[in-house]
């Protein structure tokens, strides 16, 4: 049971590239995340999925666009990347029932952007 | 505008003694606080957590202590091992916004 699995887990770009960050969860969780953690700063949304077929901005979703592709799977593409979006991203997943925040996560991928 | 505040970057404490790490928060709409743990090169993983019309709930060795009229929590570990050396999240959520909001974090070394 892999749980949730992010991928790549290390990517550089240079100003202005596109990619995508795949995440996929085998739990069949309904609800799914995007975090971004910076030093001093914590982790911070930036877009979730309450379940297939919608998605909705988190906190930080600037620069940032989403597609939950099917139940299993939640992608972040960075279109144009800039240096201030050199962070480490964790995916995370929830059953619909656990509205009391018990989130299950990735390892994360740790991107730089020159 | 910081919700969860943990305003202790780092805590050092013996093995074998307590470890308190605090938490503040200014959303009194909360419904749950919890704790993460998260070792490096890892994703965060879920520790303990209270609901709101609680004050205090144990598992183990991890207990936290929820002051709801100074918007404060605390976790407590007894006794800390080598092995809770670690970053710990504090979190908190309104029931059903899907929006789990965490504080800066708190690095907890455990010393032999």
């Amino acid at each position: 049971n892999a749980g949730v699995t992010q991928t790549p887990k290390f990517q550089v770009l240079k100003t202005g590239q596109s990619m995508t960050l795949q995440c996929a969860q085998d739990m069949n969780h309904n609800s799914m995340y995007w975090y971004r953690q910076d030093p001093g700063m914590g982790l911070r949304l930036i877009y979730y999925s309450a379940s297939e077929g919608t998605t909705d901005k988190g906190e930080v979703p600037n620069g940032y666009n989403v597609s939950r592709l099917n139940k299993r799977e939640f992608s972040l593409r960075l279109e144009s990347a800039a240096p201030s979006q050199t962070s480490v991203y964790f995916c995370a997943s929830s059953a619909r029932t656990a509205a009391e925040g018990k989130l299950f996560f990735g390892s994360g991928t740790q991107l730089s952007v020159l | 505008d910081q919700q969860v505040k943990q305003n202790s970057p780092s805590l050092s404490v013996q093995e074998g003694r307590i470890s308190i790490l605090n938490c503040d928060y200014t959303n009194s709409m909360f419904d749950y606080f919890l704790w993460y743990k998260k070792y490096p090169a890892e994703g965060p993983t879920f520790l303990i957590s209270i609901s709101s019309i609680k004050d205090k709930n144990e598992d183990g060795r991890f207990t936290v202590f929820l002051n709801k009229s100074a918007k404060h929590l605390s976790l407590h570990i007894v006794p800390s091992q080598p092995g809770d050396s670690a970053v710990y999240f504090c979190a908190a959520i309104i029931q059903g916004a899907q929006k789990l909001v965490f504080g800066q974090g708190t690095r907890l070394t455990i010393n032999p």
